[in-house]
């Protein structure tokens, strides 16, 4: 079946430092790709999401890159702070009956000050 | 404050016993979600909903029954024949077909 794969599963960083995180698809009709926050106890938060008619997406600190060719996609935060530390998800669209996401399981992200 | 309401946030079930969990949302999205989180890994589809009176089995739908009889809600049953319950359930909305999913605080099913 088809399936994202995420990488790394875990990832520390120093307060200030980048950090990236990476996702591969397998469905090349995906075309929408949004990546999520998690918190402790909390549900997933929507931080970014690009569309495949486009290469790249920038929201302040956070950034999304898309490769359709090599069907991967990036996750780019800039600046680390304490507060980003959680769980990042990406996700691919599918086409079932109608649409709906396939998500990676999940980068645990811990910025130390 | 629009969002998604999910009830109750902890639960607890006997063996061989229904339970129904709740989700409200108030954002006048069509389409509804639910997926199943369990510990180190994504989030996994179980049924989800594109317009009322309509659903469909997402990839782990055995064990589950959904129901839309009203935009607003979409509640999950997991019956006694899902085998393993215990997880972290997750439910989502959308305002289309390819709109972002905005999630719910989650409900987190134990079994006495």
């Amino acid at each position: 079946g088809e399936n994202v794969e995420q990488h790394p599963s875990t990832l520390s960083v120093q307060e200030g430092d980048s950090a990236v995180i990476k996702c591969t698809y397998s469905d090349s009709a995906s075309n929408y790709f949004p990546w999520y926050k998690q918190e402790l106890g909390k549900g997933p938060q929507l931080i970014i999401d690009i569309r495949s008619n486009v290469g790249e997406k920038k929201d302040q600190r956070i950034a999304v890159t898309l490769n359709k060719t090599a069907k991967h996609f990036s996750l780019h935060i800039t600046e680390t702070q304490p507060e980003d530390s959680a769980v990042y998800f990406c996700a691919a669209s599918i086409n079932l009956q109608g649409t709906a996401l396939i998500f990676g399981k999940g980068t645990t992200l811990s910025v130390s000050s | 404050d629009g969002g998604i309401t999910q009830s109750p946030k902890y639960l607890f079930r006997k063996e061989g016993q229904n339970v129904t969990l709740s989700c409200e949302q108030n954002l006048n999205h069509d389409a509804m979600y639910w997926y199943r989180q369990d510990p180190g890994q994504g989030l996994r589809l179980i049924y989800y909903s594109q317009i009322v009176n309509d659903f469909q089995k997402g990839d782990i739908a055995e064990g589950y029954s959904v129901s839309r009889e009203k935009k607003e809600s979409f509640p999950l049953t997991v019956t006694s024949a899902q085998k393993n319950p215990t997880a972290f359930y997750l439910c989502a909305s959308s305002a289309g077909v390819l709109g972002p999913q905005h999630f719910g605080d989650g409900t987190r099913l134990s079994i006495l």
